[in-house]
């Protein structure tokens, strides 16, 4: 099956930095990837909507200058976390998408903000 | 109507017995349905999924159920194992375009010997 990775697999960092997170399709190409947020014990909330060459789209309540993503290549996003403060902290996972229907998930990253 | 209902929201099943985990939906538009399995600390990873062309998919011992009229879906674990133990999400969206999946809350499966 299709493969996506994050790295990093976990980061600590100080409140105040930025954070950035990698998502890639290994043997694939992604026209479209998800950003999701994941809280303990609860589902997947989707952050934002990203596709190769153009801005990605934010959900409602999402802050896009806190959250930048992008989608340069078909098989590479980041998600940079900007100004981390404490409430950042959860398990970000990526999902890619290729010509057909399904999502692939990537490993998650936990991110910890001191 | 953006909805994906998930019931139940935890189950305790005895080793060898089966598991089963409901979805209801009211987009119409809704025309793709995976079940996805997750681990503690992991990213979910693709269990099955249907398409409402048919009733029912079987792989190995998952089993998908699919009720187009009643816009309900269910998993079906055969012979449940401790291994088996994870969260399972089940989503929802329409097959054309990009548009991402509506996921249901979970639920949170424990098999115990």
């Amino acid at each position: 099956g299709a493969v996506v990775s994050q790295h990093p697999s976990w980061v600590i960092c100080k409140s105040g930095t930025s954070v950035k997170i990698e998502c890639r399709s290994l043997d694939f190409q992604a026209t479209t990837m998800f950003w999701y947020r994941q809280f303990p014990k609860q589902s997947l909330m989707l952050m934002a909507t990203s596709n190769e060459g153009s801005k990605a789209t934010y959900e409602q309540g999402v802050e896009k200058d806190k959250f930048l993503i992008n989608h340069a290549s078909l098989t590479l996003s980041t998600l940079t976390v900007t100004s981390a403060h404490p409430e950042d902290s959860s398990f970000y996972i990526c999902s890619a998408k290729g010509a057909g229907d399904t999502q692939y998930f990537g490993p998650g990253t936990r991110l910890t903000v001191l | 109507q953006q909805q994906v209902k998930q019931s139940p929201q935890s189950l305790i099943v005895q080793k060898g017995g089966i598991s089963i985990i409901n979805c209801a939906y009211e987009n119409t538009a809704f025309d793709y349905f995976p079940w996805y399995q997750q681990f503690p600390g992991k990213g979910p990873a693709l269990l099955i999924a249907i398409r409402p062309d048919v009733s029912e998919k079987k792989e190995g011992r998952f089993t998908i159920s699919f009720n187009k009229s009643a816009k309900q879906f269910s998993l079906h674990i055969m012979d449940s194992q401790p291994g088996d133990s994870a969260t399972y999400f089940c989503a929802a969206s329409p097959r054309t375009g990009n548009t991402p999946l509506v996921f249901g809350k979970g639920t949170r499966l424990s098999v115990i010997a």
